[in-house]
């Protein structure tokens, strides 16, 4: 069964940094590309960023270009999203999917002093 | 980066049919725009229907179809069922930007 488990979330000041991570299960981990999706509190859904299967290939929305990293471990079927410069608008709910198929059930960030 | 716009909400009877449609500012919505349809459920998350414009997941039931309609991408449910109330998400390639993007949403209720 393909299953995407995202941990890391939490409660951080403005200005502070987050890792999410991401752990897979049932499928070919390194084979995938990898996706992070995030929603506000009761907003939709805003694609965040992807990486390639071989982790060379990295694309991000404009709002979080220098400020997130995405990376991944296809020996520990892990993926990641640092996150740096948090400001309030980053405050969502966190998805990893893979691809666009598999989604997880999210990990929560808030960004509040 | 391209902004991907939805109808904000649609009402269908239920055993009724009714399209969602997903229109791009960068021009045509195309097969290279790879169009994604999700769903999300109050509470839930997302659940991808489908991909590749008209391509169904192995849980996506036969009454979603997903096509090209007119330079937008679409997404008919026939056969509407109570359990279909939900939001419907498109999600489009931005070729240009090198990233995906979310329409808005539609709000589908089925009453």
């Amino acid at each position: 069964e393909v299953q995407v488990v995202e941990s890391g979330g939490g409660l951080v000041q403005p200005g502070g940094s987050l890792r999410l991570s991401c752990a897979a299960s049932g499928f070919s981990f390194g084979s995938f590309w990898m996706t992070w999706v995030r929603q506000a509190p009761g907003k939709g859904l805003e694609w965040v960023a992807n990486i390639s299967p071989d982790g060379s290939e990295k694309y991000f929305v404009d709002s979080v270009k220098g400020r997130f990293t995405i990376t991944r471990d296809n020996a520990k079927n892990s993926l990641f999203l640092q996150m740096n410069s948090l400001r309030a608008e980053d405050t969502a709910m966190y998805y990893c999917a893979r691809d666009h198929s598999y989604w997880g059930q999210g990990t929560l960030v808030s960004v509040s002093s | 980066q391209a902004v991907v716009t939805q109808e904000p909400s649609l009402t269908v009877s239920p055993g009724g049919t009714v399209t969602l449609t997903c229109a791009s500012s960068t021009g045509a919505v195309t097969t290279a725009s790879s169009p994604n349809w999700i769903q999300q459920k109050p509470g839930q998350p997302p659940r991808a229907l489908i991909f590749s414009a008209s391509n169904r997941y192995s849980w996506t039931p036969a009454r979603f179809s997903g096509s090209l309609l007119g330079g937008k991408a679409a997404l008919t449910l026939s056969g509407a069922q109570p359990e279909d109330e939900a939001e419907y998400y498109c999600l489009l390639l931005d070729s240009g930007a090198q990233a995906w993007v979310f329409g808005g949403g539609t709000k589908l209720t089925v009453l």
